[in-house]
């Protein structure tokens, strides 16, 4: 089945060690997006590719990079992850005026 | 302004009841969609239900339907025959326009709990 993907789906880190998360998806979407959730609160869009082209959403932090090396795979860099970057991280992927399909999630824990 | 209202944060429903969950939207675009999905104690985002502005019909998928009304900007999500794994939140996104499609609103959610 075609899907999204993301991996792995708890990651435990320290306070300023970086961490990577990662998305790949089957579905062959142009478009991938990158949510931050904290719990009981709508999905906050950090950035989405459009193809190549990377979008930053005004308000998401330095401190988050986005890599897209392929049309499959798409990942999120945290630098330096603080107590407040503790949250899940939703991946998902839209083409063209479609429906956008999400990933499982990542659940971050940063002691 | 909210792009996407969800004005109930809770609700509770008795197990085979229907149910509906409100959701209203602001946009002056005359092209945009309207999205429904469950997000279960896991955290995976499931999409429900799709509705186009220009569709005339309600949408339906199984037990969910969209009642879209256009002139009010609403776009609730009715469950009929309410089960035990039906207990999720629900979130209510748009995606408007032609241009910078790419970007959905969602709501804040409404949190659903199937009573036995």
């Amino acid at each position: 089945d075609a899907m999204v993907i993301q991996n792995p789906r708890y990651q435990v880190t320290q306070f300023g060690k970086p961490v990577t998360l990662s998305c790949s998806q089957t579905l062959n979407h142009n478009v991938m997006y990158w949510y931050q959730q904290k719990s009981s609160q709508a999905p906050k869009l950090l950035f989405h590719y459009y193809d190549k082209d990377f979008n930053n959403e005004a308000d998401t932090p330095d401190n988050f990079q986005s890599r897209r090396p392929n049309t499959s795979f798409c990942f999120l860099d945290i630098r330096s992850p603080g107590l407040g970057d503790a949250a899940m991280y939703l991946c998902a992927t839209s083409q063209g005026l479609g429906t956008q399909y999400f990933g499982p999630g990542t659940r971050l824990t940063v002691l | 302004a909210q792009k996407i209202t969800q004005t109930q944060p809770g609700m509770f429903v008795q197990e085979k009841e229907a149910v509906t969950l409100d959701c209203t939207y602001d946009t002056s675009d005359q092209s945009y969609g309207l999205f429904w999905y469950k997000q279960p104690s896991s955290g995976e985002m499931i999409f429900l239900i799709y509705q186009g502005s220009y569709d005339e019909q309600n949408a339906t998928e199984g037990r969910y339907s969209l009642n879209f009304q256009k002139a009010r900007k609403s776009a609730n999500l009715v469950i009929s025959a309410s089960q035990l794994g039906d207990s999720a939140m629900y979130f209510c996104a748009m995606r408007e326009g032609v241009y910078n499609f790419n970007k959905f609103y969602f709501g804040s959610g409404t949190k659903l709990n199937v009573k036995p």
